[in-house]
């Protein structure tokens, strides 16, 4: 039973290029989230998903786009990476009003 | 609209002092969920408590208790005789029922450096 995972753990990347993060879970829960962390600004939701096939915006999903084609997979997309996107990204999962558990995190620069 | 503020940026305090993390919460939900997640040095968010706004009960867990008053809309964290262990961004957050996606609102993050 591993949790939640997420891969990479570390990009770099330069201006203009895209990338996926992929998160998975194996603990079957309904809702997953992207979250953003910055410094002196807490965690910030990118978008979520309370299912399969399904997706909503959160507090900051401009330059994101995610998919959850299966159940225990969330991808983050970013397709033409900006250096105020420089973060570190948790993805998190969760069965209802439980708590939610957090992958390791991505800790992603654009340059 | 819902907000969680915790105003201490940073405490320093030496092993063995108490110290307190205070957490205060706006909500327009009748029911509600607070939450504290620890977050070491090493970067990952350690679950610590789960309280529903109905529960007012104060909780203890080994050195850790919690003080949920909603009359103050305050979820304070109290670590007791504090250890170098400690050390680590605390954040607060909190989660309304009425939107359906159980997201998490978090605070800033009290960080807290526990000296030898």
């Amino acid at each position: 039973n591993a949790g939640v995972t997420q891969t990479p753990k570390f990009r770099v990347l330069k201006t203009g290029q895209s990338m996926t993060l992929l998160c998975a879970q194996d603990m079957n829960h309904e809702y997953m989230y992207w979250y953003r962390q910055d410094p002196g600004m807490g965690l910030r939701l990118i978008h979520y998903s309370v299912g399969e096939g399904t997706t909503a915006k959160g507090e900051v999903p401009d330059g994101y786009n995610v998919s959850r084609l299966k159940k225990q997979n969330f991808l983050l997309g970013l397709e033409s990476a900006a250096p105020s996107q420089t973060s570190v990204y948790f993805c998190a999962s969760s069965e209802t009003r439980t708590e939610q558990y957090f992958g390791p995190g991505t800790r992603l620069t654009v340059t | 609209a819902q907000k969680v503020t915790q105003a201490q940026t940073e405490i320093s305090v030496v092993e063995k002092e108490d110290v307190t993390l205070d957490c205060v919460y706006e909500t327009r939900d009748t029911t509600y969920y607070l939450f504290w997640y620890k977050q070491p040095p090493s970067g990952e968010l350690v679950f610590l408590i789960r309280r529903n706004s109905f529960d007012e009960q104060n909780e203890i867990s080994g050195r850790y208790s919690w003080n949920f008053q909603k009359s103050t809309s305050s979820f304070n964290f109290t670590i007791t005789a504090s250890q170098v262990v400690d050390s680590a961004v605390y954040f607060c957050a909190l989660s309304g029922t009425m939107d359906s996606s159980y997201k998490l609102i978090f605070g800033s993050g009290t960080r807290l450096l526990v000296r030898p």
